[in-house]
């Protein structure tokens, strides 16, 4: 089973609202990853959390803030967010933080900020 | 430099044509590569990983050329259902996660 699951599918939210994305994960992997991607552009990296803990912030402003509650999830905070970061938001797991492992992607979270 | 480029496209082929996608990596130290494929608002979903030794998976094919940096995918006899973005993905320097080129449009037209 390579599946990784989101929730929601959708979000649509105001910029004064505070919300939450869910990533889940039950193939053992320990590495997990929050991507946004625009449209026609590659998915941009976010975080990297290893081992439950936070290992890249990718300068990522503080409205957006991940938590990892145990190694099968991996949560992302939003708040007071701008129309910009409207996106879909990817989640991503693999075996380990590394150079030669690959990445399994959930079906992602599409968010409209207005 | 950005680390991976892709050919920027679109390729508009005909079905049963066979079409080639190029992508230069620019860390020599780079160990692995992959190609993913994403449809319209969904996901990347994995195609094939891209070893030394070149891989095949029925109609695709994946080289990995050292010497010149480059990656290359090769689909023969495309399909209508291969219409996609391809992305070629590669390790970045040190130990972070994998970098993405900015994909390539694939039309494949009746």
């Amino acid at each position: 089973d390579t599946e990784v699951t989101q929730t929601p599918k959708h979000l649509v939210m105001g910029m004064t609202n505070k919300k939450s994305l869910k990533c889940e994960q039950h193939m053992g992997h320990r590495a997990m990853y929050w991507y946004k991607q625009k449209a026609k552009k590659p998915p941009e990296l976010m975080f990297v959390y290893s081992y439950e803990k936070l290992s890249i912030n990718e300068s990522v402003p503080s409205r957006f803030s991940p938590e990892c509650p145990n190694s099968s999830l991996l949560n992302l905070h939003l708040h007071a967010l701008q129309p910009e970061d409207s996106a879909l938001y990817l989640c991503a797991s693999s075996q380990a933080q590394g150079l030669v492992d690959t990445q399994y992607f959930g079906p992602g979270t599409r968010l409209t900020v207005l | 430099r950005k680390e991976v480029e892709q050919d920027p496209g679109p390729f508009n082929v005909p079905e049963g044509a066979t079409v080639a996608f190029n992508c230069t990596y620019s860390n020599s130290a780079s160990q692995s590569f992959f190609w993913y494929r994403q449809d319209c608002r969904k996901e990347p979903k994995l195609l094939m990983s891209v070893y030394s030794s070149g891989n095949e998976d029925g109609r695709f094919t994946a080289q990995l050329n050292r010497a010149s940096q480059y990656i290359s995918l090769l689909i023969r006899d495309s399909k209508l259902s291969d219409s996609a973005t391809y992305l070629c993905v590669g390790a970045g320097s040190g130990n972070t996660p994998l970098v993405f080129g900015k994909g390539t449009r694939l039309s494949v037209i009746a």
